[in-house]
């Protein structure tokens, strides 16, 4: 079954740490890429997707995600972290198997201090 | 644009009592989903609509739940009778439906919790 694996399940950092959040999929058709934040108390949000061309996509709040289709992977970045980053970041993932549902990966809780 | 309404936002019940979440998509959005997010098994899909019918119900735990989409502007996810282990946040989210590379915008979930 395909699945979407995110390894780093709770993450530290220091304000303007860089960051990078790993996800991985198992699948080896045509996917479409998002990722997702979820502040504390309020629902998912859009961080970026990637779905065709350029497979460095820029999202909002300085975000950035690289598709690297040869290894499965979708990464989140981002050079500086804020302390307002403080979020669950959740990586899905669309297969073109015609099922428009996400599949949702286990989320990382990113904690940054001050 | 409202976003993705759902009701309530909080429900504490006890075991055997049915509960009825409610959802209104974006005005316009074509698919809706309905989503449960627990620790144990992190977001996972119930059912999807598109244009009112259901086209994946794969998700749904077992027969105590239901769900409905009587219009483009209202769908209900029911449970009856509600168990403890169905304690969880329910999200709602729709979608355009202009292909897969849709962006599903989400409500603010339902915290369902079951006694």
């Amino acid at each position: 079954a395909q699945s979407v694996s995110q390894h780093n399940h709770h993450v530290i950092l220091s304000e303007a740490a860089s960051l990078e959040l790993g996800c991985n999929y198992s699948y080896g058709g045509t996917v479409n890429l998002f990722w997702y934040v979820q502040y504390p108390g309020q629902h998912l949000q859009l961080l970026l997707k990637y779905f065709s061309g350029d497979p460095l996509v820029k999202g909002i709040k300085g975000f950035e995600a690289e598709f690297i289709k040869s290894k499965f992977s979708f990464n989140l970045r981002k050079p500086s972290v804020q302390w307002s980053d403080t979020a669950e970041y959740f990586c899905a993932v669309n297969m073109d198997t015609g099922r428009r549902a996400l599949t949702f990966g286990s989320g990382t809780r990113l904690q940054v201090q001050p | 644009d409202a976003g993705v309404i759902q009701s309530p936002r909080h429900e504490v019940t006890e075991m055997g009592q049915e509960v009825t979440l409610r959802c209104k998509p974006i005005s316009g959005h074509n698919s809706l989903f309905w989503y449960r997010q627990t620790m144990m098994r992190g977001l996972e899909l119930l059912i999807y609509f598109n244009n009112n019918v259901p086209i994946d119900d794969s998700g749904m735990p077992e027969d105590r739940f239901s769900a409905k989409m009587p219009n483009a502007s209202f769908s209900t996810l029911k449970i009856q009778p509600s168990e403890p282990r169905d304690s969880a946040v329910y999200f709602c989210a729709s979608s355009r439906d202009q292909g897969v590379a849709d962006t599903q915008y989400f409500g603010p979930g339902t915290r369902l919790t079951v006694l």
